[in-house]
Order: structure tokens, then C-alpha cells, then sequence
């Protein structure tokens, strides 16, 4: 079992749309939660962290982390078609410890 | 300013061969970190660096691969004897210490081809 599991999708929705975005963990040591976006043939880069369990808010883009359950989430509201890329949800106990990588999830946001 | 760079962008060896992955950090940034990410597997962690010693190399896949940091910047990813699974993109992340949690920045990645 993978540490952190994400369903790969594809997931395609209609500009606009409200998007669900989620991850399972198992390690308990876990305490950072973090959305990186990636783009085709571009290197991984950070939407948002939250430390330990909570919601996080940055504009369109919220992020859930429930402890007790060991989920994390990330919804975009208003979904865009610049939305459209590869959605990686990450974990690691801080500090310099390593950083574990769900595999991702396509999404589509079709005009 | 600069972000974190790698070279070549696309790489085609043969099976057998020898290939050197560069990166270079963001300047200052003193931990370093080599990812493999291939077709529905997502981000692989290979090795990290706190300026040029690697505390935790326990990614590497095989005694092919090793890697080395020099002047706590610039990093190879050497792969030896090159085999068909090696095919990947091989990304490089550098990061700081900010508080307790450590963003990591991402170059481009390297696309590797084993033929």
C-alpha cells in the first residue's frame, strides 16, 4: 500500500464547475498537506499547505485535511479552462523529512 | 530571480549506456532533492541533500544510480548501464528552511528515453 493514494482520474468538468480533488495517507506521522499543480511537460508547482487537520483558503482554491480520517481535499470553485492540469497531493512530517506524492490527477476543464 | 534549472531537457541513450542528469538550485537553497516520475506512478523520491552530503539516499532504485553535490549547488544524477525502465522524467527540487515546513521548488525535469 502506497502511502498516499490519489485516484489518477482523468476527470473532466464543464468550466465553472465546483471540483473535488482527494487523497488518502496512512502514515500518522504526517503533519504538512500539500496540492501541487502541475502543468504538461512542466515541473510540479505549490498551490497550498496546511498544517495538521483544518481548512486552508486562497481564492478560488480551498483545502481540507481531516486527521481523524486520514483525508485530504482540494475543491476549485468557478473551475477554469487554465485550471486544466495535473493535481498532486503531497505529505511529509516536516522539516527537511522527506516529501510522498500521491500519483495525481488529471483534470479538464472543458470551455 | 532564477528558479531551479536542468539539463538537457530530453535525453535518448541506448541500453547500456551512461547518462548524467545537472540540476541547479535555487541560489542559496541548501537542500536539494531528486525525484523519477514515470506514466501513472507518480513523483518518486530517489535522494536528498543537505549541502553536499545526502542523509537519506533510501530512493535510489539500484547501484546504478548514485549522485553527487559539489559547493553545496550544483547536482549530477548519474546513471550507469541505462535499461528500458530507467525511461522517466527526472525532476529536481531545491528548498529552505522556512519555519518547520520546507516548500520545495521544482525545475523542468529531465525527459530520459532508453532505447
Amino acid at each position: 500500500q502506497k502511502e498516499v493514494e490519489q485516484d489518477p482520474g482523468p476527470l473532466s468538468v464543464p468550466e465553472g464547475a465546483i471540483v473535488s480533488l482527494n487523497c488518502t495517507y496512512s502514515n500518522s506521522a504526517f503533519q504538512y498537506f500539500m496540492w501541487y499543480r502541475q502543468y504538461s511537460r512542466k515541473g510540479p508547482e505549490l498551490l497550498m499547505y496546511t498544517y495538521s487537520s483544518g481548512n486552508k483558503e486562497d481564492g478560488r482554491f480551498t483545502a481540507q485535511v481531516d486527521k481523524s480520517s486520514k483525508y485530504i481535499s482540494l475543491f476549485i470553485r468557478d473551475s477554469q479552462p487554465s485550471d486544466s492540469a495535473t493535481y498532486l497531493c503531497a505529505s511529509t512530517s516536516g522539516g527537511y523529512q522527506k516529501v510522498t506524492f500521491g500519483t495525481g490527477t488529471k483534470l479538464q476543464v472543458i470551455p | 530571480g532564477a528558479g531551479v534549472s536542468q539539463s538537457p531537457s530530453n535525453k535518448v541513450t541506448e541500453k547500456g549506456k551512461d547518462v548524467e542528469l545537472r540540476c541547479d538550485p535555487i541560489s542559496g537553497h541548501t537542500a536539494l532533492y531528486w525525484y523519477r516520475q514515470s506514466l501513472g506512478q507518480g513523483l518518486e523520491f530517489l535522494i536528498y541533500f543537505q549541502g553536499n552530503s545526502a542523509p537519506d539516499k533510501s530512493g535510489l532504485p539500484s547501484d546504478r544510480f548514485s549522485a553527487e553535490r559539489t559547493g553545496g549547488s550544483v547536482s549530477t544524477l548519474t546513471i550507469q548501464r541505462t535499461q528500458q525502465e530507467d525511461s522517466a522524467v527526472y525532476l529536481c527540487a531545491s528548498s529552505s528552511r522556512m519555519g518547520s515546513y520546507n516548500e520545495q521548488f521544482f525545475g523542468p525535469g529531465t525527459r530520459l528515453t532508453v532505447l
